[in-house]
């Protein structure tokens, strides 16, 4: 066990509805990190939240958007779904925004999003 | 642009044997190779971690090697056991000066079977 967890673990929505996922850092991480991970894909990055604030953002549209809390629990919300979007959505938590560090990346088990 | 390549896509071998996965990297400047094993439909979860400076590092019956002249690095199973079945991904780390985010590169793995 990680520590870290996500909700929904699974769900099913239709094109053009909205999504919330949400992410329960590990006890003392301050940064917690979001990517999506299509069939047989690895991971692709989205979007970093450190202290509450956004901090680097991959190739994603501007519908993907997200938030950090102050105890540093996250959401990721997309908005206007496309099938595309369908994927395992993993979020990750970290002490630090690991830049340079060696510092451990925990994941949680992931939100399985269907677009139908 | 940054990657992360690894082979095989794909390996399947008996119960008790040894098995070695590639990876190669183009990220630059590089600061740390980290391998995951992800278990279907689970997060990953980190094996090793290794800096510019460390050549071999062990987790159990997991050795992962990085020559980092060649941005080559590779993941030894030793005695498999059926639970290694699962992907193994590698993911490089470029340093980052200024800015902030989360500058991973994730290969797509390597889909392991252990079969007895």
């Amino acid at each position: 066990e990680t520590g870290v967890t996500q909700s929904p673990t699974h769900l099913i929505k239709t094109r053009g509805q909205q999504v919330t996922l949400r992410c329960s850092s590990q006890s003392g991480h301050n940064t917690v990190s979001w990517y999506q991970q299509a069939l047989g894909q690895g991971p692709q990055f989205i979007f970093q939240y450190y202290r509450e604030e956004e901090n680097g953002r991959g190739n994603f549209p501007p519908r993907f958007s997200g938030l950090q809390f102050p105890n540093y629990s996250s959401e990721l919300n997309v908005n206007a779904l496309e099938l595309d979007d369908s994927a395992l959505y993993l979020c990750a938590s970290s002490f630090g925004p690991l830049v340079t560090k060696t510092g451990e990346l925990f994941f949680g088990e992931g939100s399985r999003l269907t677009v139908l | 642009k940054n990657q992360v390549e690894q082979s095989p896509q794909s390996l399947i071998i008996l119960e008790g044997k040894n098995c070695t996965l590639q990876c190669n990297y183009t990220v630059s400047p590089f600061s740390n190779l980290r391998w995951y094993k992800q278990d279907t439909g689970r997060g990953p979860v980190s094996l090793t971690i290794m800096t510019f400076s460390e050549n071999t590092k062990s987790n159990g019956r997991y050795t992962a090697t990085l020559d980092a002249d060649t941005k080559q690095s590779s993941l030894h199973i030793t005695a498999s056991q059926l639970s290694d079945s699962a992907s193994y991904i590698c993911v490089v780390s470029a340093a980052r000066l200024t800015g902030g985010g989360n500058k991973l590169t994730f290969g797509t793995g390597t889909q392991l079977k252990v079969e007895l």
